[in-house]
């Protein structure tokens, strides 16, 4: 099956710096998702970016499908930006995801 | 929009007891949903895929009659865990599709404690 490598695995950061986190796969992708688990476990829907470049905020992702990459920056980092960051990617066409292990921030006061 | 909910939001319960979670798509039809596990500071792994009227897709290595899965309705999704054991202890966690779009929106997860 498809493989997915995040890095770096931990980031500690200060208030106030930018970060970028980086999600390296092994095969071409349907589709492509970087969520925020927070604390308490829930997902949250950064972006859906199989291709491309989207900004949210003080958010924003690059994905490079012909280079099987996807980058997701963090400007202006709060301590509510803490957490585990997962990129997740869809080789099939049955919507099944492969998640990555994950970059956890922590950034702090 | 797109709000997926799971209940209950944590569980006890005794080891050979069974435990049903639910998971609903709140302002959405979703006709693929799907069933994660997760251990402490681990990733997401995939259990099964839930098709609304069709039996569940389990991934290699997960017991189908030990996680029964029903898509009974376009809206809700059921994992029950029969004759639980302390090494089913974990975070599951569910996610829908709305439709046919490929993005996926996660449940707030269920946390199971076998005793």
């Amino acid at each position: 099956g498809i493989q997915v490598e995040q890095s770096p695995p931990d980031l500690i950061l200060q208030e106030g710096a930018n970060s970028t986190l980086r999600c390296n796969f092994s095969d071409s992708v349907n589709n492509l998702q970087w969520f925020h688990q927070n604390p308490w476990g829930q997902l949250i829907n950064l972006f859906y970016i199989p291709s491309g470049t989207k900004q949210n905020g003080r958010l924003s992702a690059t994905t490079v499908a012909t280079e099987r990459y996807s980058l997701l920056y963090i400007s202006s980092s709060q301590t509510t930006d803490s957490g585990v960051y997962f990129c997740a990617v869809d080789n099939t066409n049955a919507g099944k995801s492969t998640f990555g292990d994950g970059t956890t921030l922590t950034v702090k006061p | 929009g797109a709000v997926v909910s799971q209940h209950p939001s944590w569980v006890i319960c005794k080891s050979g007891t069974s435990v049903k979670i639910e998971c609903r798509s709140l302002d959405f039809q979703a006709t693929t949903m799907f069933w994660y596990r997760q251990f402490p500071k681990q990733s997401l792994m995939l259990m099964a895929t839930s098709n609304e009227g069709s039996k569940a897709t389990y991934e290699q290595g997960v017991e189908k009659d030990k996680f029964l899965i029903n898509h009974a309705s376009l809206t809700l999704s059921t994992l029950t865990v029969t004759s639980a054991h302390p090494e089913d202890s974990s975070f599951y966690i569910c996610s829908a599709r709305d439709g046919l779009a490929y993005e996926q929106y996660f449940g707030p997860g269920t946390r199971l404690t076998v005793t």
